[in-house]
């Protein structure tokens, strides 16, 4: 069965700081794992993807995420945060490469000026 | 691109009463996907369609729910009768071939008294 775990449903960070958002994932077979981002009052937008190319990915707005196999990871990063980064955060994957994705449960950004 | 469009996006109704959520998906996509949004449940999938046809609606919660694609271009979700329980955000998505590339609309926020 395929799951992601989001550690950490609220992050806080310092406008400038490193932001790492973290998130596990568990899959049978060698899976398509996504960020998504969530604006207030918005749908939910794909930040970046990964289907089994570069272990790293580069998404939008700066965002990156490395693939780690062997600690079943996919943590998303951003060098520098900026106050429009503040939203909410999900990790999904997906075994089949089909569209059906399962989501974590989120992670919620703060930018602190 | 005009994007996913949702209606309506606040509904208000009481218990007992019918409500229908619909969604026109971007013009040549060929997956539909229905989402509902909780705090206590986050993001659940409840059906996908692809070329009209459900595949998956395991996600469904009760007879209550049910979901058409009559065509292409227009899907709908309807809750009867709807229950308090029911109030969430519900999404619908859509996406064309490349894996787990979903496109959200902006949700319709229901709220049953």
């Amino acid at each position: 069965a395929q799951s992601v775990t989001q550690l950490g449903s609220h992050v806080s960070v310092s406008e400038g700081a490193l932001v790492l958002l973290r998130c596990n994932y568990s899959s049978s077979v060698p899976p398509y794992l996504f960020w998504y981002v969530q604006y207030p009052n918005q749908g939910l937008q794909l930040l970046l993807k990964y289907t089994s190319a570069a272990t790293l990915v580069k998404g939008i707005n700066g965002f990156e995420a490395e693939f780690k196999k062997s600690e079943t990871s996919f943590h998303l990063t951003k060098p520098s945060a900026h106050m429009s980064d503040a939203a909410e955060y999900f990790c999904a994957v997906s075994e089949d490469g089909a569209n059906n994705l399962f989501f974590g449960t989120g992670t919620r950004l703060t930018v602190i000026p | 691109d005009a994007g996913v469009i949702q209606s309506p996006r606040h509904e208000v109704t009481e218990m007992g009463q019918e409500v229908t959520l619909r969604c026109k998906p971007i013009s040549g996509h060929n997956s539909l996907f229905w989402y509902r949004q909780t705090m206590m449940r986050g993001l659940e999938l409840l059906i996908y369609f692809n070329n009209n046809v459900p595949i998956d609606d395991s996600g469904m919660p009760e007879d209550r729910f049910s979901a058409k694609m009559p065509n292409a271009s227009f899907s709908t979700l309807k809750i009867q009768p709807s229950e308090p329980r029911d109030s969430a955000v519900y999404f619908c998505a859509s996406s064309s071939v490349a894996p787990g590339e979903l496109f959200f609309g902006e949700g319709s926020r229901l709220t049953v008294l």
